[in-house]
């Protein structure tokens, strides 16, 4: 089945540094994948869609600057938190859909990120 | 977006069917209603998708109104490991994916 790893699991990193998180589709292509960042006891809020390729296309309200996409291959995008503050403390997931059309996603495991 | 109403939370003994709803007014002939459900700490699971007959697999099955405008997960027989929150999605074609709050489904052992 799709399998979607994502990397680090969880990160604690220092105010103002910045903290990348891969998001790999390990058996199948992703034209696609979506960013998503989840904090406590609430649901998933979609950040931005990631195009391979292209530009990512981001949501009213999430800063492009801050949060940087790059979806160079067809198994990989990367979300770099710049300038971390403790407000970016928060769980980011990932998911991809496959390039041949499926109409379902696949989601990974999450990235847990605490700023101090 | 996308706007599906469901109970904030429901419960369920353990080993005792489950059926959660799901409210979709506003959807549309193409949309396709999709379940995802999310254990703690970790990301979300598809669970079944459909578009208009019932569907089941491995998991779950999925019954939709006649009229499309509501449909039920339903979970067979629970066991403890079904404990999650269970959004419940529709879409269209390659459209982005929004989350409503779902339904946190607790098990009663």
């Amino acid at each position: 089945g799709a399998v979607v790893s994502q990397h680090p699991s969880w990160v604690i990193c220092k105010s103002g540094t910045s903290v990348k998180i891969e998001c790999r589709s390990l058996d199948f292509q992703a034209t696609t994948m979506f960013w998503y960042r989840q904090f406590p006891k609430q649901s998933l809020m979609l950040m931005a869609t990631s195009n391979e390729g292209s530009k990512a296309t981001y949501e009213q309200g999430v800063e492009k600057d801050k949060f940087l996409i790059n979806h160079a291959s067809l198994t990989l995008s990367t979300l770099t938190v710049t300038s971390a503050h403790p407000e970016d403390s928060s769980f980011y997931i990932c998911s991809a859909r496959r390039s041949s059309g499926a109409n379902v996603l696949t989601f990974g495991a999450g990235s847990r990120l605490t700023v101090l | 977006d996308a706007k599906t109403t469901q109970p904030n939370s429901m419960e369920s003994n353990e080993e005792e069917p489950v059926h959660l709803p799901c409210n979709h007014s506003t959807i549309s002939g193409t949309d396709y209603i999709h379940w995802y459900r999310q254990l703690p700490s970790q990301g979300p699971e598809y669970v079944i998708h459909g578009l208009t007959s019932n569907v089941n697999n491995r998991m779950a099955s999925l019954a939709i109104a006649e009229d499309r405008k509501s449909s039920t997960l339903i979970l067979h027989r629970a066991t403890l490991r079904d404990a999650a929150v269970y959004y419940c999605i529709y879409r269209f074609g390659n459209e982005k994916l929004t989350f409503g709050t779902g339904t946190r489904l607790t098990i009663i052992p």
